[in-house]
């Protein structure tokens, strides 16, 4: 049984700050991790996808990954209130085939004004 | 260019009731998917598609049916609701990686 754990929270981070959201993964064979954010009622919005141990930025976001310790994170540079979101980390096993991803349940993160 | 659409957006069904959840996309992508979320639970995968005419169980497949109409349109049957079938319904769809892009959703409340 694959498994993808994360910190429910909430996470509550001022505005402006740094937000850091964790996710670890159970199984080695693990090819592609993904970040979705997800609003309250709204479907998963996918924010970035790594592949390659080290950072990948994009504007604000960067996700990290360590395949050796099994762990992805997202920061969330200058952190705003519309960023307050339910975040999903994902777990694909098929390296760009197509059996499905795994998901945790999710990091609420809250930005404060 | 709608991306993945979902109908209906709502439904509440009696016990024992049938229906079936359309998804369609206009991405010419090759793989869909149909996931329920539930409080607490997260994103579980119920069945996919990896290519027109090929469906697989996922991991909580069990009270539902899917068929790859075409390569655009996948769909899900509840074929005798039940309350624990009560959740979100989302459909997905990729192409050729396993990026996925993800519908508005079906809220199914069954009584």
């Amino acid at each position: 049984q694959k498994e993808v754990e994360q910190n429910s929270g909430p996470l509550s981070v001022p505005e402006g700050a740094i937000a850091s959201l964790n996710c670890t993964y159970s199984d080695r064979g693990s090819q592609s991790f993904f970040w979705y954010r997800q609003y309250s009622g709204k479907s998963p919005e996918l924010i970035m996808f790594i592949y390659s141990n080290g950072d990948k930025e994009d504007g604000r976001f960067t996700a990290q990954l360590n395949k050796a310790s099994q762990y992805v994170s997202l920061l969330i540079r200058d952190s705003q209130p519309s960023d307050s979101a339910t975040y999903l980390c994902a777990v694909s096993n098929s390296g760009g085939g197509a059996d499905g991803l795994t998901f945790g349940k999710g990091t609420h993160l809250i930005i404060q004004p | 260019n709608a991306g993945v659409t979902q109908t209906p957006k709502f439904q509440v069904l009696k016990t024992g009731q049938s229906m079936t959840l359309q998804c369609a996309q206009d991405m010419n992508h090759n793989s869909m998917y149909w996931y329920r979320q539930d409080p607490g639970m997260g994103l579980r995968l119920i069945y996919y598609s990896a290519s027109e005419g090929t469906t697989d169980k996922g991991e909580v497949p069990n009270g539902y049916n899917v068929s790859r109409l075409n390569k655009r349109e996948f769909s899900l049957r509840l074929e005798s609701a039940a309350p624990s079938q009560t959740s979100v319904y989302f459909c997905a769809s990729a192409g050729g990686t396993d990026t996925q892009y993800f519908g508005p959703g079906t809220r199914l409340t069954v009584l």
